[in-house]
């Protein structure tokens, strides 16, 4: 079976860093995604990890270790429309199984 | 560039009716994917289809049907609507499975 972890809330202050962790269990692993969704919106892709190692894009950045099936989203310079739902997924052949979703909120 | 494109935005339907919710593209993509969100839950994968002719399950295929004669379009049909499919369906493609997707924005569709 195929399983994803994020934690379900955080909470920061505007230009704080926050990081936001997943860890998975897949069988077959092409790369992992970060997606971004606001309330009553669509996912926007964010990120997408194949190797292990940062990756990094603005303020945004990703991690990905392949040997401990786990990565995180990093944001820094938080601003107020960063409040959002973040989503890990896994690919996996043909398709992408998304997490149950970090939801941050942005503190002024 | 339109991109992703779901109609309806909204609709309500009666238990035991039925309905195609409509999703089309316009990036001449091969991949493209059903899901459904439940309030507070991530996406479920529902159907996904490599291209033109080909679908397969995802997740939760269960009362659910696709087609996809064309590479634009990719309709989700719903045969005997039963409340616990109340949720907010996404259509998405990708050029290729370990692309980004691309999402539609969305149909909220209630059923009472």
């Amino acid at each position: 079976g195929q399983s994803l972890e994020q934690p379900s809330e955080v909470t920061a202050v505007e230009g704080a860093i926050v990081q936001m962790n997943c860890t998975y269990q897949t069988s077959g692993f092409y790369g992992l995604s970060w997606y971004q969704q606001h309330d009553g919106g669509a996912p926007t892709f964010l990120s997408y990890n194949a190797l292990d190692g940062l990756e990094e894009t603005g303020r945004f950045s990703s991690f990905l270790s392949r040997s401990d099936s786990y990565g995180y989203l990093l944001l820094q310079e938080l601003q107020m429309k960063d409040s959002a739902s973040y989503f890990c997924a896994v690919s996996n052949t043909d398709k992408l199984i998304f997490g149950t979703g970090t939801r941050l909120q942005v503190f002024p | 560039n339109a991109g992703v494109t779901q109609t309806p935005k909204f609709r309500i339907l009666k238990i035991g009716q039925s309905m195609t919710l409509q999703c089309t593209q316009d990036m001449n993509h091969n991949y493209m994917y059903w899901y459904r969100q439940d309030p507070g839950m991530g996406l479920k994968l529902i159907y996904y289809s490599v291209g033109a002719g080909i679908t397969d399950k995802g997740e939760v295929p269960n009362g659910y049907n696709v087609s996809r004669s064309t590479t634009e379009d990719f309709p989700l049909r719903l045969e005997l609507a039963a409340p616990s499919q109340t949720s907010v369906y996404f259509c998405a493609s990708s050029y290729s499975p370990d692309r980004e997707r691309h999402f539609g924005d969305g149909t909220r569709l209630s059923i009472l």
